[in-house]
């Protein structure tokens, strides 16, 4: 257990709708990215906060949108769904912003249908 | 093109076999290696890092970096049935001020160790 909570475990919803999915991260730990995974993209960073505050971004959908709340708990917001959205979505967490172990959540996955 | 090619796999091999896993990468700015391991429904976990030309060596396993020809591998000695994972090569960068913390993965290879 990487002490890094997500919910829901499984997700599924109709195309065009929109969701949430929430991280818990470790205790003491200030960074939160989340990770798309699926089997023709691989595991690809979407976006990182620290402390609140976005630090890093990847190829993150304009329908998704993330943020980090003043208790560290993090969310990601997927609308307008597409099929293609379809994968698993992970969390992970790190002390600081820096070269620091990352340690990955269960996962979300979400079936778009 | 991507910018780290690892070679999917599937791969069998039996158990005590010495198992070579590699990845090549493309963008010069990589300066941070890792290895992670993910089981069937689980999350990625972090195995090794490294972040210079050379080998380095925990136990059953030795990551192996080389830059200049922009190759990585992970070696595991002594395979289990334990073993049986998916295993993904990350990299970072910090170019420009960029976290290093956005890693970028493989496609991953799955392994499989029969008793």
């Amino acid at each position: 257990d990487s002490g890094v909570t997500q919910t829901p475990k499984h997700l599924i919803t109709a195309t065009g709708q929109r969701v949430t999915l929430r991280c818990s991260p470790r205790s003491g730990d200030l960074s939160v990215y989340w990770y798309q995974q699926s089997l023709d993209q691989g595991l690809q960073f979407l976006i990182q906060y620290y402390n609140g505050e976005e630090r890093a971004k990847g190829n993150i959908l304009e329908r998704f949108s993330a943020q980090q709340f003043p208790d560290l708990h993090s969310e990601l917001n997927l609308s307008s769904l597409e099929l293609g959205d379809s994968a698993l979505y992970f969390c992970a967490s790190s002390e600081g912003t820096g070269l620091y172990e990352q340690y990955f959540g269960p996962g979300t996955r979400l079936t778009v249908t | 093109q991507k910018e780290v090619e690892q070679d999917p796999g599937p791969l069998s091999v039996p158990e005590g076999a010495i198992v070579s896993l590699n990845c090549t990468y493309s963008n010069s700015a990589f300066q941070y290696f890792m290895w992670y391991r993910q089981y069937s429904r689980k999350g990625p976990e972090l195995l090794m890092y490294t972040y210079s030309s050379g080998n380095k060596e925990d136990g059953r396993f030795t990551a192996q970096v080389d830059k200049s020809s922009k190759y990585i591998s992970l070696f595991i000695r002594d395979s289990q049935p334990s073993d049986s994972a998916t295993y993904l090569c990350a990299m970072s960068a910090n170019a420009g001020g960029t976290s290093y913390g956005k890693l970028t993965f493989g496609q991953g290879t799955i392994l499989t160790v029969h008793p």
